[in-house]
């Protein structure tokens, strides 16, 4: 039973590109959470997601930002116009129960922006 | 605002002793606190959690203690073991929400 997963696991990205990354939750696992973590810094909650359904977008920034979860397909967190203070590890995690009804939320390994 | 602080960045322990971790917060509102387990190029894993109807919740050689009228709690490892060495986050939500994660403390455990 595979974990949850992230690619890429390291992605560089130049000022002003756009960086996409990827979650795939765990198999049965339909709520998706995004977590950013900045040097010296904790995880901080970006956007809670369910299928075809943003839940909660509250720690997103308001522009350059975006999170969805398709149908099928994995979780894409995208970041337009990336500056060098978007350079920090995102993680994914996912839930089988809806946030509140689960103990636990099962992270991937990260993704790794470094912006140039 | 920093509303779960750990406020030691590292603690190194021997083999064999007890391990303690500490965790503040300051939202009154919290009502399920968890800590994980991050080992480095990994994402975080789940290790315990407790809710704030208790004040004590054990799992083999982890324990988690919280104290609500001082919002504080604390994760006891015992005995320490090498492979406890890893960085450990303490995490809080109020009602099932978000949850706020500290800064994390970095466990080091000497053989």
């Amino acid at each position: 039973n595979a974990g949850v997963m992230q690619n890429p696991r390291h992605l560089v990205r130049r000022r002003g590109q756009e960086a996409r990354l990827r979650c795939s939750p765990m198999k049965g696992h339909s709520h998706v959470y995004w977590y950013r973590q900045l040097p010296e810094e904790g995880l901080k909650f970006m956007v809670y997601l369910q299928k075809e359904n943003i839940i909660d977008e509250s720690g997103m920034p308001k522009e350059r930002f975006s999170a969805e979860f398709p149908k099928e397909g994995p979780s894409i967190l995208r970041i337009q116009q990336v500056v060098r203070g978007d350079s920090a590890a995102y993680f994914c995690a996912s839930s089988p129960v809806a946030r509140g009804l689960s103990d636990e939320q099962f992270f991937g390994p990260g993704t790794r922006l470094t912006v140039l | 605002d920093q509303q779960v602080k750990q406020n030691s960045p590292s603690l190194s322990v021997q083999e064999g002793r007890i391990s303690i971790l500490n965790c503040d917060y300051t939202n009154s509102m919290f009502d399920y606190f968890l800590w994980y387990k991050k080992y480095p190029a990994e994402g975080p894993t789940f290790l315990i959690s407790i809710s704030s109807i208790k004040d004590k919740n054990e799992d083999g050689r982890f324990t988690v203690f919280l104290n609500k009228s001082a919002k504080h709690l604390s994760l006891h490892i015992v005995p320490s073991q090498p492979g406890d060495s890893a960085v450990y986050f303490c995490a809080a939500s109020a009602h099932g929400n978000q949850f706020y994660f500290g800064t994390g403390t970095s466990l080091t455990v000497i053989p």
